[in-house]
């Protein structure tokens, strides 16, 4: 079975914080991806990866980062929390680009910002 | 630029009955995937069904099935003769199939309650 994991499933951090996500896969998958999701707006792509040390921007960026050192591990960081970034955060991992497969996910971290 | 639309947030649908869940979408691109999820209250996301956009056949899967209806652009989700583990949050998706990464583009969401 495809497995991926995060480091955390709930988690209360203090405005100005660095956090750190952490998401691994077991099937070798060349893609990866983090999420985040909110009411009524589903899932946000906020930055994949296609290759180990490489990263690409998804649609709302701005305020995270993210580091590919392994292939297997994916990590989002929030350099310096805010509430606005109170929220669910999925990781994904997938085996190609392109056809039917499908993207396999994380259990997903709540992340809470005083 | 793509776009998926859920316009149905929340729907019930009584036990053992059949329920479609509508998703539209937009695209320029004339080579793309459809894909549904479902996101139990425990948030892990499941995959349930996929459709090309070359497919000459809508796709099923068990109890799932996809309307796909390409000049209209639609792709909904039907499930038939519920049950009560039905009950989740159902999520259209859509890449295109030359994209870089594969990324997905999701929709809103439906929250679907199956009555016992």
């Amino acid at each position: 079975d495809v497995k991926v994991t995060q480091s955390s499933r709930y988690l209360v951090k203090r405005t100005g914080e660095k956090v750190f996500l952490e998401c691994v896969q077991d099937m070798d998958h060349e893609n990866m991806f983090w999420y985040r999701q909110d009411p009524g707006l589903g899932l946000r792509l906020i930055y994949f990866s296609y290759d180990v040390k490489m990263k690409e921007k998804g649609d709302i960026p701005e305020g995270y980062s993210v580091s590919r050192e392994k292939k297997e591990r994916f990590s989002l960081i929030l350099e310096s929390a805010s509430t606005n970034q109170t929220s669910m955060y999925l990781c994904a991992s997938s085996p190609t680009t392109t056809g039917r497969d499908e993207q396999f996910f994380g259990p997903g971290t709540r992340l809470t910002v005083l | 630029a793509q776009k998926i639309t859920q316009t149905q947030p929340g729907m019930f649908v009584q036990e053992k009955e059949a329920v479609t869940l509508d998703c539209t979408y937009d695209t320029s691109d004339p080579s793309y995937g459809l894909f549904w999820y479902k996101q139990p209250s425990s948030g892990e996301m499941i995959f349930l069904i996929y459709q090309g956009s070359y497919d000459q056949q809508n796709a099923t899967e068990g109890r799932y099935s996809l309307n796909f209806q390409k000049a209209r652009k639609s792709a909904n989700l039907v499930i038939s003769a519920s049950q009560l583990g039905d009950s989740a949050m159902y999520f259209c998706a859509m890449r295109a199939l030359r994209n870089q990464g594969g990324k997905l583009i999701f929709g809103q969401g439906t929250e679907l309650s199956v009555k016992p």
